[in-house]
């Protein structure tokens, strides 16, 4: 399974875009990008995932470069409810052994 | 709510005590996952079921801990003569296939 360094910490004001990258150097050919959004006492989130180039749902948007060594989520006009902790993944989730390996993730601070 | 459900969501207990923790995954998702979670820390796999059979356990899981899924349906983690360390969040989590949907997990504090 592929590490992830993510930033430990960010903040933002709400009504900002904020984008949260995410390195993967040794991603294999069958892993997929994955990020979860964690608040506090509660379980992670699936926020968004993809493979390559662009992804976009009503949450959020998911850049992946060619080469595949770092994606970038965003977050388009964050409001205060978006303070979370954000974990960026690599594996191949559809395979036989997909457990999750989690680093310790981004924790973003929105402030009003 | 995710579907996932987790029971009980609080949890104290002295040291050297047994607790048992219960999860109750989506109907149709044959994967069961178990994660760990301590304060400032991402989620650590613990153990893994596809339907009734346990698939993987972490080097995390010590002799202490077993987790059973009889039927392939809920799934239930005992700690015996726990300790102190073993203070944290429990998560389970269930797929079908790829995304993994949390429950809400059980905080235990052990005095």
């Amino acid at each position: 399974l592929a590490k992830t360094t993510q930033p430990i910490s960010m903040d933002s004001y709400e009504g900002q875009e904020v984008n949260i990258t995410c390195s993967h150097n040794n991603i294999a050919t069958n892993d997929y990008i994955t990020w979860y959004q964690q608040f506090p006492s509660q379980g992670p989130r699936f926020i968004i995932q993809g493979y390559k180039t662009k992804v976009t749902n009503e949450v959020a948007s998911l850049f992946i470069p060619a080469d595949r060594k770092s994606s970038t989520l965003s977050l388009p006009r964050v409001s205060l409810s978006d303070t979370a902790v954000y974990y960026c993944l690599v594996g191949d989730l559809y395979g036989r052994d997909d457990k999750i390996i989690f680093g310790k993730g981004t924790r973003l601070h929105i402030l009003p | 709510d995710t579907g996932v459900s987790q029971d009980p969501r609080h949890k104290i207990t002295k040291r050297g005590q047994n607790v048992t923790f219960r999860c109750d995954p989506i109907s149709e998702h044959n994967r069961l996952y178990w994660y760990r979670q301590t304060l400032g820390q991402g989620p650590e796999f613990l153990t893994y079921f596809q339907n009734e059979a346990q698939l993987e356990k972490s080097r995390l899981l010590s002799d202490r801990f077993s987790a059973e899924r009889p039927k392939g349906s809920f799934s239930t983690l005992e700690i015996q003569r726990t300790e102190q360390g073993d203070s944290a969040m429990y998560l389970c989590a269930s797929s079908r296939q790829g995304e993994q949907f949390f429950g809400p997990g059980t905080r235990l504090t052990v005095l």
